[in-house]
């Protein structure tokens, strides 16, 4: 268990919708990073956030958003979904701005868009 | 995009055995870090090596990093049934946060 929580596990939805996926760093981790895998696409990186601000970017949609609150937890929201944004999407956390340590992953949410 | 490739991309072993992986990048890099995981679960950390290191060790666990080459390994020596799982690179930058790239990841399986 890497301390890491994520939630919901699984998410079913239909083209067109909207969801919330949402992340729990763990105790004391003040970066949230958000990354999408797929069988295409493998592991991308897809943004950070470092104390409630966003610290880098990488090949995030404009439909996708994400938002770090005040207690740490972070927010990924996926609009206007397609097919293609079936996928597994996993949040990771550590302690500083930049990787000294490694990552933290959670366990993902599986989202599937039909 | 990616940055890393792996090689091989599967690779299948029998217990005891040293399992050898390598990981080839594109462009300068802070550290490289290198993660496995099981099944469609989350990532696990297993080592990072910075770019001005050459070799580190964890257990039995064994990474290079030839800056040069822009390559590196990992090598898992007496390999276990459950060393089974797809192990991945990934590269920090500099002056990008924390952003990780990631390769393709090589599926190891042990077989006992």
């Amino acid at each position: 268990d890497s301390g890491v929580t994520q939630t919901p596990k699984h998410l079913i939805t239909a083209t067109g919708q909207r969801v919330t996926l949402r992340c729990s760093p763990r105790s004391g981790d003040l970066s949230v990073y958000w990354y999408q895998q797929s069988l295409d696409q493998g592991l991308q990186f897809l943004i950070q956030y470092y104390n409630g601000e966003e610290r880098a970017k990488g090949n995030i949609l404009e439909r996708f958003s994400a938002q770090q609150f005040p207690d740490l937890h972070s927010e990924l929201n996926l609009s206007s979904l397609e097919l293609g944004d079936s996928a597994l999407y996993f949040c990771a956390s550590s302690a500083e701005e930049w990787n000294i340590v490694g990552q933290f992953f959670g366990p993902g949410t599986r989202l599937t868009v039909l | 995009s990616q940055q890393g490739e792996e090689d091989p991309q599967a690779l299948s072993i029998q217990e005891g055995e040293n399992a050898t992986m390598n990981c080839s990048y594109k462009t300068s890099i802070n550290n490289l870090q290198w993660y496995r995981q099981n099944s469609g679960r989350g990532l696990v950390h297993l080592i990072l090596i910075r770019s001005n290191e050459r070799e580190k060790h964890s257990g039995r666990l064994r990474v290079t990093l030839d800056t040069s080459k822009k390559s590196s390994s990992l090598l898992i020596t007496a390999s276990r049934a459950a060393d089974t799982a797809s192990y991945f690179c990934a590269t920090g930058l500099y002056n990008q946060g924390g952003k990780l790239i990631f390769g393709q990841g090589t599926e190891l399986s042990v077989k006992p």
